[in-house]
């Protein structure tokens, strides 16, 4: 098992430039997660997906949007990206709630 | 709001003990706490369910006190490899799976 998987690991953008952040996991859980961490900072929650067909706001989704493509995928889309966005991002899967988040290797993205 | 940790920083010798606290403004269900070590992603190392029940660490253990809506995580006869960055996480709305991390407190552990 591969478990969560992101891509690209690294990511280099221009103001303004679009990309999306792929993610997948192979651990048939049902919730999955986008976080940004800043350098030398904590996790901020950007989105989340309880379930395959439903996406919710988390705490910083300015400037982003998120797609469920189905039960294995949650793809994190920046429109316009800015230099504000430059961070590294983190997808997780849990399943059920209440056990532990299983984090994806990251995916560092530069926005000049 | 985000759970605040404390300290936001410590630094040991091996061998010693440490306490991370972790306190929220909102009714904790349930309490996650994860190690991150640098470069890397965070990792699992204990759940505290309400009621009491923990899982997670051979090493290191963790209270869970529901009135005061903070845990606390205790690392005993701290190791090198204890060294990273530990979070609480918690689930903020119950009924919902919003799940948010604590502010985060690095820890280094010196030979």
């Amino acid at each position: 098992n591969a478990g969560v998987t992101q891509t690209p690991k690294f990511q280099v953008l221009k103001t303004g430039q679009s990309m999306t952040l792929q993610c997948a996991q192979d651990m048939n859980h049902n919730s999955m997660y986008w976080y940004r961490q800043d350098p030398g900072m904590g996790l901020r929650l950007i989105y989340y997906s309880a379930s395959e067909g439903t996406t919710d706001k988390g705490e910083v989704p300015n400037g982003y949007n998120v797609s469920r493509l189905n039960k294995r995928e949650f793809s994190l889309r920046l429109e316009s990206a800015a230099p504000s966005q430059t961070s590294v991002y983190f997808c997780a899967s849990t399943q059920p709630i209440y056990n532990e988040q299983f984090f994806g290797p990251g995916t560092r993205l530069t926005v000049l | 709001q985000q759970p605040v940790q404390s300290p936001q920083a410590v630094i040991l010798r091996e061998g010693e003990d440490a306490v991370i606290n972790c306190s929220s403004s909102k009714a904790l269900y349930s309490v996650h706490w994860y190690r991150q070590k640098h470069g890397e992603a965070p990792v699992f190392l204990m759940i505290l369910l309400k009621g009491g029940e923990q899982k997670g660490h051979e090493k290191i253990s963790a209270s869970f006190n529901e009135k005061k809506q903070q845990s606390s995580l205790y690392l005993t006869a701290s190791q090198l490899s204890y060294s990273g960055t530990y979070f609480c996480g918690t689930v903020q709305d119950p009924g919902t799976y919003k799940y948010i991390f604590g502010t985060g407190t690095r820890l280094k552990v010196l030979a």
